[in-house]
């Protein structure tokens, strides 16, 4: 089983859609939880920490769910400009400096 | 505020040729330091990373080496280039505080001929 693992899509969608990825984590020691937005041929930026508790960030939502070990983000309202890859990114436990990328998945959204 | 600072954006070598790509980070101190490579259609491959002045580890064997001869600088190298080698090259910072977000540069594209 990978580490982090994505549907890689792409997750096809109208403007306007809410649209849900998750990723899954095989060590349940990890402790630290981010997704990322990479647009083509650029580098990954970070969209958000996710937090124990699920937080939220205008139209995006994370969600944390350590019994089931995955991790989800929630577009709502998904804008032309949302298209790109979504990086979940997980750190281990123990003070690890080294995050494990998923492939990434990716969405567009069109008109 | 941090930035981080790679160059050059893009480059064309030949096979066989020296490799050095340089990363610079602005703002903090004591960061750690990462070197990615992302081949086409592909994920993030971390190749080295660097808890600090002369601590290099390396994530997979290959023909490439790294160093750190300043707090904020992270240089990557290669004696002789191979066509495998060719793909996106990230340098990324994170800080040391206990929020481990990493940021990213704006990446070097090289094209081994």
């Amino acid at each position: 089983r990978k580490e982090v693992e994505q549907d890689p899509g792409p997750f096809n969608v109208p403007e306007g859609a809410t649209v849900a990825f998750n990723c899954t984590y095989s060590n349940s020691a990890s402790q630290s939880f981010f997704w990322y937005r990479q647009d083509c041929r650029k580098e990954p930026k970070l969209l958000m920490s996710v937090y124990s508790s699920g937080n939220e960030d205008g139209r995006f939502t994370a969600q944390l769910n350590r019994a089931s070990q995955y991790i989800s983000l929630l577009i709502r309202d998904s804008k032309l400009s949302d298209s790109a890859t979504y990086l979940c990114v997980v750190r281990g436990a123990g003070g690890s400096y080294i995050p494990t990328f998923g492939r990434g998945t990716s969405l567009i959204v069109h008109p | 505020s941090q930035t981080i600072h790679q160059w050059p954006a893009t480059l064309v070598q030949p096979v066989g040729s020296p490799l050095s790509l340089e990363c610079t980070v602005e703002g903090t101190s004591n960061p750690n330091l990462y070197w990615y490579r992302q081949a086409a259609g592909r994920g993030l491959q971390l190749l080295f990373y660097s808890v600090g002045i002369g601590q290099i580890s390396s994530e997979v064997p290959q023909n490439l080496s790294a160093s750190r001869p300043q707090d904020r600088q992270f240089i990557l190298s290669s004696k002789k280039l191979l066509l495998s080698d060719s793909g996106f090259y990230l340098c990324a910072w994170a800080g040391t505080g206990g929020s481990y977000e990493q940021y990213f540069g704006p990446g070097t594209r090289l094209t081994v001929t």
